[in-house]
């Protein structure tokens, strides 16, 4: 699976949009974005997925560049819950294994 | 949406014990759980993928014998630690992924291992 590469660390005013770069030049046609996020002692939860399309839900905004090669997390209105371990990992159409990076600090301040 | 449920969320044990922490998918089929663990200020890190019905699969230099998996059901699996150490101690997490391809696997809330 191809590796990504993150920002270790962001801070997001409390109520702007907060906007997660991810790098993944070596990605492959079929190979999914996933964004995850783990908030201190918990477990991680998922965020969004998408393979090429921009993508849209409850959470998030998942947008992909045409060629693929990076793509960026928005949470729209960030709060203080927001603040967590974001990963971007990449995996294989019908992969199972989701290899874990460093991620991206996010710090939402009031 | 999908549930993971994993217990205990925390033990406190000798060394020498052997502890069993188990994984439920609440509301649907998982034909394959995934066993994380979590070092202090580390990212999460494979140590198995566990399949239904069949001996799972681990990862290099996670030694089977020490941490036994079993995946009797479609809804259950099981890591057991055995004769627990304190390098064990631990935030284990594990996650399940519906039978449906491309689906998302979701995680449970962890259980944090002490071993004294």
């Amino acid at each position: 699976d191809a590796k990504t590469t993150q920002p270790t660390s962001m801070d997001c005013a409390e109520g702007r949009a907060a906007n997660l770069p991810c790098n993944h030049s070596t990605i492959s046609g079929n190979e999914y974005v996933y964004w995850y996020r783990q908030i201190h002692s918990q477990g991680p939860q998922y965020i969004i997925h998408g393979l090429k399309n921009n993508e849209t839900n409850e959470m998030a905004s998942l947008i992909i560049t045409e060629d693929r090669k990076s793509s960026t997390l928005i949470l729209p209105h960030a709060t203080l819950r927001d603040t967590a371990v974001y990963y971007c990992i990449v995996v294989m159409e019908y992969g199972n294994k989701l290899v874990f990076g460093a991620g991206t600090i996010l710090r939402v301040k009031s | 949406g999908a549930v993971v449920s994993q217990h205990p969320s925390w033990v406190i044990c000798k060394s020498g014990t052997s502890v069993k922490i188990e994984c439920r998918s609440l509301d649907f089929q998982a034909t394959t759980m995934f066993w994380y663990r979590q070092f202090p200020k580390q990212s999460l890190m494979l140590m198995a993928t566990s399949n239904e019905g069949s001996k799972a699969t681990y990862e290099q230099g996670v030694e089977k014998d020490k941490f036994l998996i079993n995946h009797a059901s479609l809804t259950l699996s099981t890591l057991t630690v055995t004769s627990a150490h304190p390098e064990d101690s631990s935030f284990y997490i594990c996650s399940a992924r519906r039978t449906d391809f491309n689906q998302p696997q979701h995680f449970g809330d962890g259980t944090r291992l002490s071993i004294l």
